[in-house]
C-alpha cells in the first residue's frame, strides 16, 4: 500500500493566519482526501483532491476557509485560513490507489490556534 | 441520529482477554465495513475488511457483520498491550468506483499487562 508523509507533523499559529499542510504520496494515486479529527469526534470528510480539477468540498467546508491543491498524481496540500480557536484539531491526509474504498492515511497535522 | 453510533469507551482490559468493539449504523445502502486502528500521533490505519454480512478473520481479530440488525463488532482474541489503541469502525455504500466513507467515533482500548 500506499506510504503518505504529511508535514507539519504539529504547529502553533496565531488567531488570523493561515497554515498550509503539504501530503506526499509515494506512488501514484487516485484519489487524494482531506479528513479532520476532533476528540470525541468521528473522522469528518472536508474534501477530496482531484489531479487537474478543483477539489469537491463537503458540506460545510468552503474553498475560501480550505483551499486545496493537487498539482500531480502524489501531493496535495491543504490550506487552513484565517486561524480562529475552533480549528484547532488534527488533519489527516488520506488517498485510495485503485479506488477501492480502502484508505490510506498519514499520521496527521495538529494544529493549534492561539 | 448519527449515520454511525460507536460507544467511545475507554475500554480497559487484561491481557489475554477477550475484546468486543462493536457499532451500529441507520444506512442500510452500506456494504462496506472496515475496522481501523490508530496509535496515539499516528494516522488510521486498516485492520479489517469486509464486504456485506459475514464473519471474516485474520490472526487475532475476527469482524463480523450482521446487516439485518445493522451491527458490525470486532473481536480481539488474546488482547496484548501492543493492541491498546483507538479502534474505528468504518462503512461505506457499494457499487462503482469509490464511495465515501463514514468514521465512527471509535472506540479507545487499553490492555493492561
Amino acid at each position: 500500500s500506499a506510504v503518505i508523509s504529511q508535514k507539519p507533523s504539529r504547529d502553533i499559529c496565531q488567531r488570523g493566519t493561515s497554515l498550509t499542510i503539504q501530503c506526499q504520496v509515494d506512488s501514484q494515486v487516485t484519489m487524494m482526501f482531506w479528513y479532520r479529527q476532533q476528540p470525541g469526534q468521528s473522522l469528518t470528510l472536508i474534501a477530496t483532491a482531484n489531479q487537474g480539477s478543483e477539489a469537491t468540498y463537503e458540506s460545510g467546508f468552503v474553498i475560501d476557509k480550505f483551499p486545496i491543491s493537487r498539482p500531480n498524481l502524489t501531493f496535495s496540500t491543504l490550506t487552513v485560513s484565517n486561524l480562529s480557536p475552533e480549528d484547532s484539531s488534527i488533519y489527516l491526509c488520506s488517498a485510495t490507489v485503485s479506488g477501492a474504498n480502502v484508505l490510506t492515511f498519514g499520521a496527521g497535522s495538529r494544529l493549534t490556534v492561539l | 441520529q448519527k449515520e454511525v453510533e460507536q460507544d467511545p469507551g475507554p475500554l480497559s482490559v487484561p491481557e489475554g482477554a477477550i475484546v468486543s468493539l462493536n457499532c451500529t449504523y441507520s444506512n442500510s445502502a452500506f456494504q462496506y465495513f472496515m475496522w481501523y486502528r490508530q496509535y496515539s500521533r499516528k494516522g488510521p490505519e486498516l485492520l479489517m475488511y469486509t464486504y456485506s454480512s459475514g464473519n471474516k478473520e485474520d490472526g487475532r481479530f475476527t469482524a463480523q457483520v450482521d446487516k439485518s440488525s445493522k451491527y458490525i463488532s470486532l473481536f480481539i482474541r488474546d488482547s496484548q498491550p501492543s493492541d491498546s489503541a483507538t479502534y474505528l469502525c468504518a462503512m461505506s455504500e457499494g457499487s462503482g468506483g469509490y464511495q465515501k466513507v463514514t468514521f465512527g467515533t471509535g472506540t479507545k482500548l487499553q490492555v493492561i499487562p
